[in-house]
C-alpha cells in the first residue's frame, strides 16, 4: 500500500507568491518522521526540513514551513516568496520509528516558478 | 558540502559491460542505501546496509549486486549492463537506528547504456 501520497504531479507559482505542497501518509506506528527534499533538474537531493510525529510546533527552515496535521496525516510543505530558483522536484518522505525505520518517499511534486 | 561522494557523475557505456558505481561517505554512518530513479519520476529502494558485511534487498528487484566490506564505501555493480538499467543512481546513507536526522544523499550517477 502506498504510504505517501503526492497528489500534484505538476505546480505552478508567480514568482514571489506562497504555494502549498501537499503530502499525506499513511502509518500505524505511533512514532515516526517526515522530511523534505528539494530534487533540481541537476539531480541531487536536497534536505530541507524534518517534522517529528510528537512535535507539539510545525516546523520552520527559513522559507519553508511544514504543515502538519497529525490527525489528517498531512505534511504539507509551503514555500513562501516563491524564488526562480526553486523550480524544482520535491519530495515528501516518512520514517517510521518502529517499522524498519527505512525512508519511505512519495512520487513527488514538480514545482515550476514562473517570473 | 557534501559528504558522500559518488563516481562517476555520468557515464555512458555499451551493453554487456561490467559496472561498478563507486559511493563513499565521510560521516562515519552505519546504514546506506541505493536508489535507482527515471528522471523526474520516483526514487525506488534497491539496496540498504546496515553496516559492515550486511547487504539487504530493497523493495524494487533489480540485477545489480552490492558490498558493504568497509563502512564508509558501499559500491554497486552490475556484471552484464543492459538499455534498461539506463537510469539514475543515488546513493545515500544515515544514521542508524531512528533518528531526526536526513538521510545524505551523493550527487547521483547518471548511466546510459547504449
Amino acid at each position: 500500500a502506498q504510504k505517501i501520497t503526492q497528489t500534484q504531479p505538476g505546480m505552478f507559482v508567480q514568482e514571489k507568491e506562497a504555494v502549498t505542497l501537499d503530502c499525506t501518509y499513511d502509518t500505524s506506528d505511533p512514532s515516526y518522521g517526515l522530511f523534505w527534499y528539494k530534487q533540481p533538474s541537476s539531480g541531487e537531493m536536497i534536505f530541507l526540513i524534518y517534522q517529528g510525529s510528537y512535535d507539539q510546533q510545525n516546523a520552520t527552515e527559513g522559507r519553508y514551513s511544514l504543515n502538519f496535521q497529525k490527525a489528517r496525516k498531512s505534511a504539507n510543505l509551503v514555500i513562501s516568496a516563491s524564488q526562480l530558483g526553486d523550480s524544482a522536484m520535491y519530495f515528501c518522505a516518512m520514517r517510521e520509528v518502529n517499522y524498519g525505520q527505512n525512508f519511505v518517499f512519495g512520487p513527488g511534486t514538480r514545482l515550476s516558478v514562473l517570473p | 558540502e557534501a559528504d558522500i561522494y559518488q563516481t562517476p557523475r555520468y557515464l555512458v557505456i555499451g551493453t554487456g559491460k561490467k559496472i561498478t558505481l563507486e559511493c563513499s561517505q565521510t560521516m562515519g554512518h552505519d546504514k546506506m542505501y541505493w536508489y535507482q530513479q527515471d528522471p523526474g519520476m520516483e526514487l525506488h529502494l534497491i539496496h540498504y546496509s546496515y553496516g559492515v558485511n550486511s547487504t539487504e534487498k530493497g523493495d524494487l528487484s533489480s540485477e545489480s549486486t552490492v558490498s558493504r566490506i568497509r563502512t564508509e564505501h558501499f559500491p554497486l555493480t552490475l556484471e552484464s549492463a543492459r538499455p534498461s538499467h539506463t537510469s539514475q543512481y543515488l546513493c545515500a546513507s544515515s544514521e542508524a537506528g531512528y533518528s531526526n536526522q536526513p538521510q545524505h544523499f551523493g550527487d547521483g550517477t547518471r548511466l546510459s547504456i547504449l
